[in-house]
């Protein structure tokens, strides 16, 4: 099975910062791997599918990066709503086994 | 507008079975989508359990596919759950999702699928 290892696992940030959250599969998934945004008490919410493609409705400041094995979801100019848990789900395995990272949690520095 | 709408008992005894159903509303069950169910233990991370497609084709976890039944129903627009032999373990919100195609790679024949819609999840416990 492919494991999914996030980092930093929390990350300390302000207002207008750049930030960049790190994602690795534990074998290549090639572009099969998304990004999703959960705030507390709240379900995850998609926002980057296929390695670099913004969802819909997601503000331009959020963009992702990476194949094989390593990814990046960045944000370039962070925004209060932007604080929140991040989870990289990969996408790849057949039969689908949709595993996710572990999570990295961004908080107002 | 699609909802998913999670429904059913917030405690369950261990070694009993936990059901849970997910109403979906905006879309129907039987279009080319699949639908998921994945679940979060208190303080931790998402876990994926599993998908069905209207077909009644499914796709398990490995770590819980001895357990695990997800079914439809498509008069009722939607779909539900059943863990089995349930322990503390097992306390967790658990969410149902909409998993659709969302990008296709000619390269590989791959579709690049992502849950889209998500409902607002459902706390079961797991307790005596």
């Amino acid at each position: 099975d492919i494991q999914m290892t996030q980092s930093p696992s929390s990350l300390s940030a302000s207002v207008g910062d750049r930030v960049t959250i790190t994602c690795r599969a534990s074998q290549s998934i090639s572009s099969y791997l998304n990004w999703y945004q959960q705030k507390p008490g709240k379900a995850p919410k998609l926002l980057i599918y296929a390695a670099s493609s913004l969802q819909s409705g997601v503000p331009s400041r959020f963009s992702g990066s990476g194949s094989g094995t390593d990814f990046t979801l960045t944000i370039s100019s962070l925004q209060p709503e932007d604080f929140a848990t991040y989870y990289c789900q990969q996408t790849y395995s057949t039969p689908p086994e949709y595993t996710f990272g572990q999570g990295t949690k961004l908080e107002i520095k | 507008q699609v909802q998913l709408q999670e429904s059913g008992p917030g405690l369950v005894k261990p070694s009993g079975t936990l059901s849970l159903t997910c109403a979906v509303s905006g879309d129907s069950i039987s279009s080319s989508k699949w639908w998921s169910w994945v679940r979060q233990p208190p303080g931790k991370g998402l876990e994926w359990i599993g998908e069905i497609y209207h077909s009644g084709s499914t796709n398990y976890n490995p770590s819980l596919k001895s357990r695990v039944t997800i079914s439809v129903d498509k008069s009722k627009n939607q779909f539900s759950l059943k863990l089995s032999s349930v322990t503390a373990a097992d306390t967790a919100v658990y969410y149902c999702a909409r998993s659709r195609v969302l990008g296709y790679s000619s390269s590989s024949r791959h579709y690049y699928y992502g849950m889209d819609v998500w409902g607002q999840g459902t706390t079961v416990t797991v307790s005596s």
